[in-house]
C-alpha cells in the first residue's frame, strides 16, 4: 500500500476485556515497530519485528501484551485483561530495514481507551 | 539512562516568523539524530535525520543543526506557516539499538494568523 495502515483508528473497551490492533506495513518493509504513545509524551518502543520473528520485546510492558507477525506483513498487537493505564494511542511503523539505519514510516495510530 | 530532553514544552509564535527548538541527549553510543513532526492524530513523519559526521541538514524551512561534542542538536524552521503548527519530536538512535529509538516528548508548536 501506498503507506503504513493501522485498524481500528478507535477502540473503546472495558477494562478486563482483550483487544487486538492490526498494522499493515509498507509493501516490501522488513522491520515492523510497535510503540506507545500517552498524552503528551512521545511515542515509546514496544517491539520490533524483522521479518517474522521478534528481535526485540524489550519494551512490552507486562505479559499481558503480546504481538505477532506470522506472515512477515501485517503485525496484530494483542492485550489480554485490559487496564485502565493501557489506555494511549499505538503506534506502528515499518522501514525497510532496520530503523537505526533506515527512515522509519508511521501509521495514523489506533487510539486505544480503557474504562 | 539514554535519555533525550526538549525545550520549550511548548511555543506560540506569530505567522512568518522563525523560531528554534532545542533537543538534548544523553544517548550513547551515538548513531543518528532525527527530527519528527507528528500532526494532531496522525504518526510522526521524518524531517530530518543526521548522523555523527554531520551537523547541519535542511528541508525546505526546516533546518536541523548537530553538535555531537555537547549532545545537542536544534530544529530551525523560518518563515513559520499555519500549517507548521505540530508537535517536534527529536529522536536518537544508539549504535547496535537495531532500531530502538528513544523519544523525546516533543515541542507543541502553534502558529497564530
Amino acid at each position: 500500500g501506498a503507506g503504513v495502515s493501522q485498524t481500528p483508528s478507535n477502540k473503546v473497551t472495558e477494562k478486563g476485556k482483550y483487544v487486538e490492533l492490526r498494522c499493515d506495513p509498507i509493501s516490501g518493509h522488513t522491520a515492523l515497530y510497535w510503540y506507545r504513545q500517552s498524552l503528551g509524551q512521545g511515542p515509546e518502543f514496544l517491539i520490533y519485528f524483522q521479518g517474522t520473528g521478534a528481535a526485540d520485546d524489550s519494551g512490552l510492558p507486562n505479559d499481558r501484551f503480546f504481538a505477532v507477525r506470522p506472515e512477515g506483513s501485517v503485525s496484530t498487537l494483542k492485550i489480554q485483561r485490559t487496564e485502565r493505564g493501557d489506555s494511549a494511542v499505538y503506534l506502528c511503523a515499518s522501514s525497510r530495514g532496520l530503523a537505526e539505519y533506515n527512515e522509519q514510516f508511521f501509521g495514523p495510530g489506533t487510539r486505544l481507551t480503557v474504562l | 539512562k539514554n535519555q533525550v530532553e526538549q525545550s520549550p514544552q511548548s511555543l506560540i509564535i506569530l505567522e512568518g516568523k522563525n523560531c528554534t527548538l532545542q533537543c538534548n541527549y544523553t544517548v550513547s553510543p551515538f548513531s543518528n539524530l532525527r527530527w519528527y513532526k507528528q500532526d494532531t492524530g496522525r504518526g510522526p513523519v521524518s524531517l530530518t535525520i543526521m548522523t555523527f559526521s554531520e551537523n547541519t541538514k535542511s528541508n525546505g524551512r526546516y533546518t536541523a543543526t548537530l553538535d555531537a561534542d555537547t549532545k545537542q542538536s536544534s530544529l530551525h524552521i523560518t518563515a513559520s506557516q499555519l500549517s507548521d503548527s505540530a508537535s517536534y519530536i527529536c529522536v536518537v538512535s544508539a549504535r547496535g539499538s537495531q532500531g530502538n529509538l528513544i523519544f523525546g516528548k516533543g515541542t507543541k508548536l502553534s502558529v497564530k494568523p
